[in-house]
């Protein structure tokens, strides 16, 4: 197993476009989180699955924010209408287990609005 | 709700030297864990060291060590003998380990290190 795995690496779009970010976590982990990291600031946490089930969403996900992790696997996030404020890292995360456990994180997508 | 700050946004210190990095957090929670995250410039962040807060001895991995003060709620990094590999950006993280609550975690800032040769 490479780790967890992200798709695309760097995304440039033009405001308007809607735009989709993959995640392959490492495959025995059951709980999946999105967050977002803009220039100069930690990680946002934006969402959270355990296996198949979105349990939580932050405040930051506004309406034009989905995320899915059909099967228990790999999840998307997609971006609708994208806005210059969504420049950002967008970062994942994986763990199994307890909550002690060791969250490992991917290299993250980093999108451009233009 | 919890918050993690890291009041310091940038140290340095000399190749070999010891070096330590701030955080202080906010919670009304009395179980809870610690993280140091490192982040290499273009790289994935991966975890340093780990404290449970019902534990009284400070975490140590190797080069590094914490100092944690639970009453104080500080949780400071200490990297002895510092190498040219720990230039990164270090973030302190919280999380919950309230039963029924989800596993995320809150972070602060950041600091950037850079070590001098």
């Amino acid at each position: 197993d490479t780790g967890v795995s992200q798709d695309p690496r760097h995304k440039i779009t033009k405001r308007g476009q809607n735009v989709t970010f993959r995640c392959d976590p490492i495959s025995e982990h059951n709980r999946l989180y999105w967050y977002r990291q803009t220039l100069g600031q930690g990680p946002e946490f934006l969402t959270y699955f355990q296996n198949e089930a979105q349990l939580e969403k932050s405040r930051l996900l506004s309406d034009r924010f989905s995320a899915e992790r059909p099967k228990g696997s790999f999840s998307t996030l997609e971006i609708q209408r994208t806005e210059q404020g969504d420049s950002a890292m967008y970062l994942c995360a994986s763990s199994q287990g307890q909550k002690s456990a060791e969250a490992f994180f991917g290299q993250g997508t980093r999108l451009t609005v233009v | 709700a919890q918050t993690v700050t890291q009041s310091q946004p940038e140290m340095s210190v000399q190749e070999a030297e010891t070096v330590t990095l701030s955080c202080t957090y906010d919670t009304s929670e009395s179980d809870y864990y610690l993280f140091w995250y490192k982040q290499p410039p273009s790289r994935q962040m991966i975890l340093v060291i780990r404290q449970e807060a019902y534990k009284q001895q400070n975490a140590t991995e190797n080069r590094f060590s914490v100092n944690f003060q639970k009453a104080a709620k500080s949780f400071s990094l200490k990297i002895s003998d510092s190498q040219l590999g720990d230039a990164a950006m270090y973030f302190c993280a919280y999380r919950s380990a309230v039963s029924g609550a989800n596993s995320k975690l809150t972070f602060g800032k950041g600091i950037t290190l850079s070590v001098r040769p």
